[in-house]
């Protein structure tokens, strides 16, 4: 069984552009987490979406959003990039939104902003 | 007050030694917590979760609970150099709130020699 998939694995934008990052959750997981983790750190809670709908936000400004298809794949979009946005964007599924030990991280996308 | 602070590291241990990490939490409300492993450039992987007092073993890794100092520890027992790697402690949020959310320290860095 495929695990979590991400998309891109890299990606290198320029400051004040827009990015979209993609995740497909493991077969039959409805949960998706999205994660930030900068170099030296630990990953930092974003965002979760459990059936489409947002079941929490972490501290992060309104330039991040995503959102979830009825696939539960789901997207993050960070708009006018800081250089500080440069980070690894890790992706979790679950099968459930009330289990935290459940979740599965996807390998990451790295994201470079210059 | 950091919600979860690690030891500081990088920890580096002699092949076969016992390796100790350490966490210490803030809210005492807290109820479970994690471990996750994290090699350089990959997704971190669960390796143990714990919620009761005490001691949970699971093969050459022992984690430890103690609420009442509110801290919690890995030990890892007859250390490889495959163990190299981040480690990263987590909890989730209590009860009514966001479980896809885990808390994360900053990591602590193990390097086992040869």
């Amino acid at each position: 069984d495929a695990g979590v998939t991400q998309s891109p694995t890299h990606l290198i934008k320029t400051r004040g552009q827009h990015v979209t990052l993609r995740c497909s959750p493991i077969s039959g997981h409805k949960s998706v987490s999205w994660y930030q983790q900068v170099l030296g750190q630990g990953p930092q809670f974003i965002f979760q979406y459990y059936e489409k709908e947002e079941r929490g936000r972490g501290n992060f400004p309104d330039r991040f959003s995503a959102r979830q298809f009825p696939n539960y794949s789901s997207e993050l979009n960070v708009n006018a990039l800081l250089l500080g946005d440069s980070a690894l964007y890790l992706c979790a599924s679950s099968s459930r939104w009330d289990s935290s030990y459940e979740q599965y991280f996807g390998p990451g996308t790295r994201l470079t902003v210059t | 007050q950091k919600e979860v602070e690690q030891n500081s590291g990088p920890l580096s241990v002699p092949e076969g030694a016992i390796a100790s990490l350490n966490c210490t939490y803030s809210d005492r409300g807290s109820q479970s917590f994690f471990w996750y492993r994290q090699y350089s450039g990959k997704s971190p992987e669960l390796i143990m979760f714990i919620y009761s007092n005490g001691d949970k073993e699971d093969g050459r890794f022992t984690a430890q609970l103690n609420k009442a100092s509110q801290y919690v520890s890995l030990l890892i027992r007859d250390s490889q150099p495959s163990d190299s790697a981040t480690y990263l402690c987590a909890f989730p949020p209590r009860g009514g709130t966001s479980y896809g959310k885990l808390t994360f320290g900053q990591g602590t860095i193990l390097t086992v020699h040869p």
